[in-house]
């Protein structure tokens, strides 16, 4: 049981470029989100998901895409890069909403030049 | 406007004290709370939670005190070991109800000093 997977852990990018963030679990958890964290700022959500085929958006969506085709996977799509989405971006699943302990990810350091 | 509020960016302490992480709140209408811990380069783990039906719950050295008139919880490691040293995250659920994901304060980092 590896719980909720991030790859890559490290990604540099170059302002305009895009790429997908993987996040997957195995627990089979109906509930994914993704989070950044900035210094200073805590953990911000930025999009969520309620289940397969489902997403809505969190605090800070802007620049950001992402779709759930299985209840395993919720990829985070960076179209255009900014500097301003140097972050560290943790994904998280849980059984259940509103309140249920989330499972976190280990993280992806991403840095735009 | 932030909802969960951890007005203390840093605390520091002795090994073998008392730590007192606090976390304030302006939804009245939040009925449960969660405390996570954040070691660096690693993911957030979930600590310890409270309902509103509850003034405290204990976990070993962990015990979480919520006042629902101050709108405020806060956290206790007695104890405290210079392994606690991390991030701290207070939480609550962004609705009262339905599917609803998690808003986070800014966190504290607690030292603890051997």
């Amino acid at each position: 049981n590896a719980g909720v997977t991030q790859t890559p852990k490290f990604q540099v990018l170059k302002t305009g470029q895009s790429m997908t963030l993987q996040c997957a679990q195995d627990m089979n958890h109906e509930y994914m989100s993704w989070y950044r964290q900035d210094p200073g700022m805590g953990l911000r959500l930025i999009h969520y998901s309620v289940g397969a085929g489902i997403t809505d958006q969190g605090e800070v969506p802007n620049g950001y895409n992402v779709s759930r085709s299985t209840t395993e996977d919720f990829p985070l799509r960076l179209l255009s890069a900014a500097p301003s989405q140097t972050s560290v971006y943790f994904c998280a699943s849980s059984a259940r909403m509103g309140g249920a302990e989330q499972y976190f990810g280990p993280g992806t350091r991403l840095t735009v030049t | 406007d932030q909802q969960v509020k951890q007005n203390s960016p840093s605390l520091s302490v002795q090994e073998g004290r008392i730590s007192i992480l606090n976390c304030d709140y302006t939804n009245s209408m939040f009925d449960y709370f969660l405390w996570y811990k954040k070691y660096p380069a690693e993911g957030p783990t979930f600590l310890i939670s409270i309902s509103s039906i509850k003034d405290k719950n204990e976990d070993g050295r962990f015990t979480v005190f919520l006042n629902k008139s101050a709108k405020h919880l806060s956290l206790h490691i007695v104890p405290s070991q210079p392994g606690d040293s991390a991030v701290y995250f207070c939480a609550a659920p962004l609705r009262n109800s339905g599917n609803t994901p998690l808003v986070f304060g800014k966190g504290t980092r607690l030292s603890v000093i051997a």
